[in-house]
């Protein structure tokens, strides 16, 4: 079955410094990888996908997420966290017609 | 303004009572999903359709119902079948039909049990 996995509910940073944010999925056949973030009490907004060509895409606000196949990893980076990126995370894998979410990753940023 | 809109933003359920939850789009998207969300659950699919009078159960369909009868609009009914519904529910929407399309999310309602 098509799965994917957060394996950290809560990440903390100090602002400045680059983070990371884990994804790991389970898939059968090619992967289509999502990053969304939630902003408390809201609905989830798009930052980047994955589905095919270069394993380092570029999204939203700065994000990035490296494409790792013999990992089966998808994880959301940052060069340099803003306190404003603190929010929770989800990363999502498509199968059929539908998403597929991961429980979520807190992200704390500290000034 | 193109976008999704849900409401109630908060509502509140009896025992026994069946309720309501609107998702209206004007994106014109194909596609309209239900998700619920639980502290540390993360989003788990109720219910999706993928074109008008047409859905599929979810993850999680049990106690829930919808209808698409406008391509517009896919309302989710809580059941009294549901015996623990309280959880922020999300609706979204795509094109429909691309493997690779995102999904637009509305700002989710917040059901309580009175």
């Amino acid at each position: 079955a098509q799965s994917v996995a957060q394996p950290e509910d809560q990440v903390n940073v100090a602002e400045g410094n680059p983070l990371t944010v884990k994804c790991t999925y389970s898939v059968s056949g090619n992967p289509y990888l999502f990053w969304y973030v939630q902003y408390p009490n809201r609905g989830l907004q798009f930052l980047l996908k994955y589905i095919t060509g270069d394993n380092l895409v570029k999204g939203s606000y700065g994000f990035e997420a490296e494409f790792n196949k013999s990992q089966t990893s998808f994880h959301l980076k940052k060069p340099s966290a803003l306190v404003s990126d603190s929010a929770l995370y989800f990363c999502a894998v498509r199968t059929g017609g539908k998403l597929i979410f991961g429980q979520g990753t807190e992200l704390s940023v500290k000034p | 303004d193109g976008g999704i809109t849900q409401s109630p933003k908060y509502l509140f359920r009896k025992e026994g009572q069946n309720v309501t939850l609107s998702c209206e789009q004007n994106l014109n998207h194909d596609a309209m999903y239900w998700y619920r969300q639980d502290p540390g659950q993360g989003l788990r699919l109720i219910y999706y359709s993928q074109i008008v009078n047409d859905f599929q159960k979810g993850d999680i369909a049990e106690g829930y119902s919808v209808s698409r009868e406008k391509k517009e609009s896919f309302p989710l009914t809580v059941t009294s079948a549901q015996k623990n519904p309280t959880a922020f529910y999300l609706c979204a929407s795509s094109m429909g039909g691309t493997i690779g399309e995102k999904l637009f999310f509305g700002s989710g309602t917040q059901l309580s049990v009175l």
